[in-house]
């Protein structure tokens, strides 16, 4: 089993839908949870940080971490062409940065 | 404050030549992170350093691969006799800070294309 499992996709929604994005890890001691959006041929960049289970909100975007079910999610509400892109979840514990491999998101209008 | 500055943007090798990869953190930062990704593939670890020092390369291939980030100047990842394997974008992540929080923190650039034909 893989540390992080993300779907790739792609993921094709119309303007306006409300996206969710799932990411699900196995190892016990990442305690650091992120989200990173990464347009073509761009380096990632971070929209989501948190550190316990819950939500965090920030604008349209929600992250969501359950770390009983080892599950976390991400929810784009009203979503806009300019969201269109790849998502990599990213979790830390005692260890660097693991990816997942990303979702590629088309927000179509 | 510029970001974080990667260069050159793509990189084309023949194999067995080496590549040499350039990154130059954002002012004021002093940890450099070096990540590899495959097609289809995510972000992969390769190696952590600060000023002079390598933290933790974990991620490197045991050969051919190096990186230093000197006293002065940017962040060097070298990779000596490439294979067609070796093709895949590179980024460079620069953080103020160490420790778990320092992802907070961590900007990336927006990496080098590495192609070996």
């Amino acid at each position: 089993q893989k540390e992080v499992e993300q779907d790739p996709g792609p993921l094709s929604v119309p303007e306006g839908a409300i996206v969710s994005l799932n990411c699900t890890y196995s190892n016990s001691a990442f305690q650091y949870f992120m989200w990173y959006r990464q347009y073509s041929r761009k380096g990632p960049e971070l929209l989501m940080y948190t550190y316990s289970s819950g939500n965090k909100e920030d604008g349209r975007f929600t992250a969501q971490v359950d770390k009983s079910s080892k599950y976390i999610s991400l929810f784009i509400r009203d979503s806009q062409p300019s969201d269109s892109a790849t998502y990599l979840c990213a979790m830390e514990g005692n260890t660097p940065l693991v990816f997942g491999k990303g979702t590629r998101l088309s927000v179509i209008a | 404050n510029a970001g974080v500055m990667q260069n050159p943007r793509h990189l084309v090798r023949r194999r067995g030549q080496e590549a040499r990869l350039r990154c130059s953190p954002m002012k004021g930062h002093s940890h450099v992170y070096w990540y590899r990704q495959l097609p289809e593939e995510g972000l992969k670890f390769m190696v952590y350093l600060q000023k002079e020092n390598i933290i933790d390369e974990s991620g490197m291939p045991k050969e051919r691969f190096s990186a230093e980030f000197p006293k002065e100047g940017p962040s060097i990842l070298r990779i000596q006799q490439v294979v067609r394997g070796d093709s895949a974008a590179y980024f460079c992540a620069s953080s103020p800070l160490a420790g778990p929080s320092t992802n907070e923190k961590l900007f990336f650039g927006s990496g080098t294309q590495l192609s070996v034909l």
